[in-house]
């Protein structure tokens, strides 16, 4: 589970207040995904890129945007349009998109100040 | 679409008790993960099945996939303090984790 970092560990946001979540990682992966995990929920998939300039909605891609300029950054964007981001952010890549095993970086707690 | 279930959503087990975990698909899957996350960690990968009735070993973890590739198991034999955590299983090919297992055990 190496080779992917996020930052900030925890993140603080204002009403109104777009906010931006880094995931590099040194693994060359093609794929990249960003999940959210709600307190004793599952993952669910907000974006994921599988080549560099290419990104697909995920379940529940309301109110965030990615860019996946090169291949090892995908930066997830919670826009003031997510209404209730306050969850925790994971970031995972993998070799290639598609029933191959994801590496998960350490994750992102955001809260709604 | 897509529906991954996952049963029990809460274990909790006597240290030394075994423990099952399991998951159900409404669709046939092509292959299966099990990742395993700790208190306030990230998931890790533990095993990936592909094959219809396939089950791989882990140490006291022992993992299935069904005969109609729909449904999966992880099985832990005595368990120990460091089996803490959420279990889930997750289908790749959708891009979709299921809802997990917590599992607390007391030493």
């Amino acid at each position: 589970d190496g080779g992917i970092t996020q930052s900030p560990k925890y993140l603080f946001r204002k009403e109104g207040q777009n906010v931006t979540l880094s995931c590099e990682q040194n693994l060359n992966h093609d794929a990249m995904y960003w999940y959210r995990q709600d307190p004793g929920q599952g993952l669910r998939l907000i974006y994921y890129s599988q080549i560099v300039n290419d990104f697909q909605k995920g379940d529940i891609a309301e109110g965030y945007s990615v860019s996946r300029e090169k291949k090892e950054s995908f930066p997830l964007t919670v826009t003031s349009a997510q209404k209730n981001p306050t969850a925790f952010y994971l970031c995972a890549s993998s070799s290639a998109g598609g029933g191959e095993t994801q590496y998960f970086g350490p994750g992102t707690r955001l809260l709604v100040l | 679409g897509q529906q991954v279930m996952q049963i029990p959503q809460y274990q909790h087990v006597q240290e030394g008790e075994d423990f099952t975990t399991y998951c159900n698909s409404s669709t046939t899957l092509s292959n299966i993960q099990w990742y395993k996350q700790r208190p306030g960690g990230h998931p890790v990968f533990l095993i990936q099945l592909v094959k219809s009735g396939e089950v791989k070993k882990q140490k006291r973890l022992t993992f299935q996939f069904g005969e109609a590739k729909k449904n999966s198991s992880l099985h832990i034999t005595a368990t120990q303090t460091t089996d803490v955590g959420t279990y889930f299983c997750a289908d790749h090919n959708q891009f979709y984790f299921g809802t997990g297992t917590s599992l607390t055990v007391i030493p």
